[in-house]
């Protein structure tokens, strides 16, 4: 089945430093999204791509659709305490019931 | 608006025992999904609902798992018998489903904590 390729797997920052991370697939999706996971909760819609190219932000948040459509890039600036927590990617497939394909997360700390 | 709701929280049982979990999502959502999480990775697709219709159902193990959703809303996840691999979080998920398209952007709730002894 489609796999993602999430990297990196953790991640360990001063707080105001700028963090990015990615996702590629040798799949193409139609559909990028990045999700937060906090501990003990379910995971949080922060940004939703859905064409080639789509440069897209949400605050401090910035994500893009690949020109490939096998990719996926967030950037987060000036981090802050509050983000720390789990950040996963998920691709829709092009085919079929169009189901979501999770990474496997970067888990992001920050040091205050 | 109320998120999508889950219960329990958090459920504790021996091998080879049966659970279930309730979701209710968030009104109007038309397409509800259960997802399984195992510690460590991304959350992965077990069965999805259009209404009370299986759209996927492919990654679900049908010998032990069970879903329904009779009238379109609230859903059920049933496991018989647990095994110790299911000691996961168990996650629901709603989204809009308008004209032919369901749309991706799925709302998640709490999920429950499953342990298996």
């Amino acid at each position: 089945g489609q796999q993602l390729n999430q990297s990196p797997q953790s991640m360990f920052i001063q707080e105001g430093e700028d963090v990015s991370m990615n996702c590629t697939s040798s799949s193409i999706f139609n559909t990028w999204l990045w999700y937060k996971q906090d501990p003990g909760e379910g995971p949080v819609l922060l940004i939703a791509l859905y064409k080639a190219g789509e440069l897209t932000s949400n605050g401090r948040l910035t994500a893009q659709f690949g020109i490939t459509r096998k990719d996926s890039f967030l950037n987060i600036s000036a981090s802050i305490p509050s983000d720390v927590g789990i950040y996963f990617c998920a691709g829709q497939t092009v085919q079929g019931a169009q189901k979501l394909v999770f990474g496997q997360g970067t888990r992001l700390t920050i040091n205050p | 608006e109320a998120g999508v709701a889950q219960s329990p929280r958090y459920k504790i049982i021996e091998k080879r025992q049966s659970v279930a979990f309730w979701c209710n999502p968030i009104s109007g959502h038309a397409t509800l999904y259960w997802y399984q999480q195992i510690l460590g990775q991304g959350p992965k697709l077990l069965i999805q609902f259009q209404n009370n219709g299986v759209v996927d159902d492919s990654q679900l193990p049908k010998d032990r798992f069970s879903a329904e959703r009779l009238k379109g809303v609230d859903s059920t996840l049933k496991i018989q018998p647990a095994k110790l691999e299911d000691s996961a979080v168990y996650l629901c998920a709603s989204s809009l489903f308008i004209g032919q398209v369901s749309y991706n952007e799925q709302f998640f709730g709490p999920g429950t904590r499953l342990t298996v002894l």
